[in-house]
């Protein structure tokens, strides 16, 4: 059964912090995204990359980074976190990048206080 | 520019009636469609997807879509409604020109009443 596993169902960090959170697929997908989803807003796309150190910046990556060393891990990096940061993120990983469908991680909740 | 609308935030059936949850797209050139569902507290599963061919798709848990280019619709339908079918959907999105960015739609939650 294919597999994106999220390294944490819930955080809390302060603002401020350096945050990392991390993806990982098991299924060889060239193609690996970061969202964060917000009642109202949909999934809004941060960064995606389609090989391994390569990324390309989304809709909303103000305030973000990632990080692919290697194919299966795909991290996404708070630099200084902040409040308006809190929300669900969801990873998700895919063959290509559109005739297939994405496989989504089971989301991590982060609250900055 | 594409987008993708959901017109209504939320739907109520009664299980056993039909439901219906709306999609509406504009993309640059042709359409790949989905559809993805969300239970509480977990990420998104996938529903079904139209690439090309038949308009009529179907797709996991008794659901069906209809691709319409005229009215550029993807209306996500279920003959029979059931309880378990309670949860946020989604819409999303690409084109086949102008980028491969995948776009979602707000959500649609669905609430079936036994």
């Amino acid at each position: 059964d294919v597999k994106v596993t999220q390294s944490s169902r819930y955080l809390v960090k302060r603002t401020g912090e350096k945050v990392f959170l991390e993806c990982v697929q098991d299924m060889d997908h060239e193609n690996m995204f970061w969202y964060r989803q917000d009642p109202g807003l949909g999934l809004r796309l941060i960064y995606f990359s389609y090989d391994v150190k390569m990324k390309e910046k989304g809709d909303i990556p103000e305030g973000y980074s990632v990080s692919r060393e290697k194919k299966e891990r795909f991290s996404l990096i708070l630099e200084s976190a902040s409040t308006n940061q809190t929300s669900m993120y969801l990873c998700a990983s895919s063959f290509d990048s559109g005739r297939t469908e994405a496989f989504f991680g089971q989301g991590t909740r982060l609250t900055v206080v | 520019a594409q987008s993708v609308a959901q017109p209504e935030d939320q739907v109520n059936v009664a299980e056993g009636n039909p439901l219906t949850v709306k999609c509406t797209y504009s993309v640059s050139g042709n359409p790949y469609l989905f559809w993805y569902v969300q239970y509480p507290n977990r990420g998104l599963q996938f529903l079904l997807k139209y690439i090309t061919g038949d308009n009529l798709v179907k797709g996991s848990y008794g659901f069906e879509a209809e691709f319409n280019k005229s009215q550029t619709s993807f209306h996500l339908k279920k003959p029979s409604a059931l309880v378990s079918d309670s949860a946020l959907y989604f819409c999303a999105v690409r084109g086949t020109t102008g980028g491969f960015k995948t776009i979602f739609g707000a959500g649609t939650r669905l609430f079936v009443k036994a």
